[in-house]
């Protein structure tokens, strides 16, 4: 049991780049979340999936786009990467709302220079 | 709205002495309520978490919560640090809805 994994682990990208990120769970988990972590500012939501085929904007979604093409993977894009969006990106599942608790990728690290 | 406010960014507290770390929330409805611990380079892991059950929740490494609705708060303790505590706590509040909502977190250093 693999549990919630993220790949890549570290990326350095140019500005104006674009990539993706994968989140891979074998929880069977509904619910997807993808998190960005700053110093200082917590966890701040990007985008989420409560379920197969669908998507949801979180907090802070602009410069990212989603896709649940399949209820394993959760996929974070960034189509033209900014040096603002250096940060460390959490997955996160979840088998569904309320009192179910969130369990964790172990990160992305994401530099843009 | 949801919110989570976690009182102090840093915590220092001597080895063997009393950690507390305080999370106030607010929420319109009884919430779901978790702590967290993050440890350097390493994603979230949960500790303990409150679910209308007993108020008083028992976690991982000796970690526990009470949960006080007249005070909205959900402050972490354990009664003796250890080096190995050291590390980034942060709390975090669900309703019946899709979403956490996480506090700032709070850094945790114990001193030998």
């Amino acid at each position: 049991n693999a549990g919630v994994t993220q790949t890549p682990k570290f990326r350095v990208l140019k500005t104006g780049q674009s990539m993706t990120l994968l989140c891979a769970q074998d929880m069977n988990h509904e619910y997807m979340y993808w998190y960005r972590q700053d110093p200082g500012m917590g966890l701040r939501l990007i985008h989420y999936s409560v379920g197969e085929g669908t998507t949801a904007k979180g907090e802070v979604p602009d410069g990212y786009n989603v896709s649940r093409l399949k209820k394993q993977n959760f996929l974070l894009g960034l189509e033209s990467a900014a040096p603002s969006q250096t940060s460390v990106y959490f997955c996160a599942t979840r088998l569904w709302g309320g009192a179910d608790t969130q369990y964790f990728g172990p990160g992305t690290r994401l530099t843009v220079l | 709205a949801q919110s989570v406010t976690q009182l102090g960014s840093h915590v220092s507290v001597s080895e063997g002495a009393l950690v507390l770390l305080r999370c106030n929330y607010s929420s319109s409805v009884p919430p779901y309520l978790f702590w967290y611990v993050q440890y350097p380079n390493q994603g979230l892991q949960l500790l303990l978490k409150y679910t209308s059950a007993a108020t008083l929740v028992k976690g991982i490494n000796g970690f526990e919560a009470e949960f006080k609705k007249s005070e909205t708060s959900f402050h972490l303790t354990k009664p003796s640090a250890h080096m190995s505590d050291a590390a980034e706590y942060f709390c975090a509040v669900s309703e019946a809805g899709n979403q956490f909502y996480f506090g700032t977190g709070t850094s945790l250093t114990v001193i030998p």
